[in-house]
């Protein structure tokens, strides 16, 4: 009964690779976002959906997009990975937008 | 775009220690959120200020928001091991307080 859930944990891949993360929270939540938190521990928002709506695009780069089938899901597909993208990437969900977040456990994404 | 400075950026303490770590913004801020990120592990949402001149409490964990609504604090006392972590503050942003902006965080480290 975890309330928001990522898969996977870790992802190692190629350079030049596409993958995907799945997130699912089960908090009835309208809003959830994308982060990315990179090496220095820095927490930057990359999307958030309202009721599966785009709502923040953060100048992410176009081979992130991000999909919504439902208000309880919300995937991200990479696209041609690159080194930099190399990070942690943490679902998360909120009642309202900029209401207190609910993060996902996170996904260790390493690309080679 | 807007953000609040977070310092220190790493703290160590010894074990019974007190600490605290601060965010100011030159802007007046709606309210302010405190999220606690433990090694290896994912934010985790601690408590939020509204009002000006704030004060709560939870254990050993003290919060301030600031007269001016610019800048907030977060002290523990006595510090145990368990308190080891990346202490985050955060705060609604963007044109209509859209999202969620988060300070660099401070990272506490405890020697037993």
């Amino acid at each position: 009964d975890t309330a928001v859930s990522q898969t996977p944990k870790y992802l190692v891949t190629q350079m030049g690779n596409d993958k995907s993360i799945k997130c699912e929270q089960n908090l009835g939540h309208d809003t959830m976002y994308w982060y990315k938190q990179d090496s220095k521990k820095f927490l930057k928002i990359m999307f958030s959906y309202n009721n599966k709506e785009l709502i923040i695009n953060e100048t992410v780069p176009n081979r992130f997009s991000p999909k919504s089938p439902d208000k309880a899901h919300l995937n991200l597909h990479i696209n041609s990975l690159e080194l930099g993208d190399s990070a942690v990437y943490f679902c998360a969900s909120s009642h309202s937008l900029a209401d207190t977040q609910y993060f996902g456990p996170g996904t260790r994404l390493t690309v080679l | 775009g807007q953000q609040v400075m977070q310092i220190p950026q790493y703290q160590h303490v010894q074990e019974g220690e007190d600490f605290t770590t601060y965010c100011n913004s030159s802007t007046t801020l709606s309210n302010i959120q405190w999220y606690k990120q433990r090694p290896g592990g994912h934010p985790v949402f601690l408590i939020q200020l509204v009002k000006s001149g704030e004060v709560k409490k939870q254990k050993r964990l003290t919060f301030q928001f600031g007269e001016a609504k610019k800048n907030s604090s977060l002290h523990i006392t006595a510090t145990q091991t368990t308190d080891v972590g990346t202490y985050f503050c955060a705060h609604p942003s963007g044109g209509s307080n859209y999202k969620l902006t988060f300070g660099k965080g401070t990272l506490l480290t405890v020697n037993p």
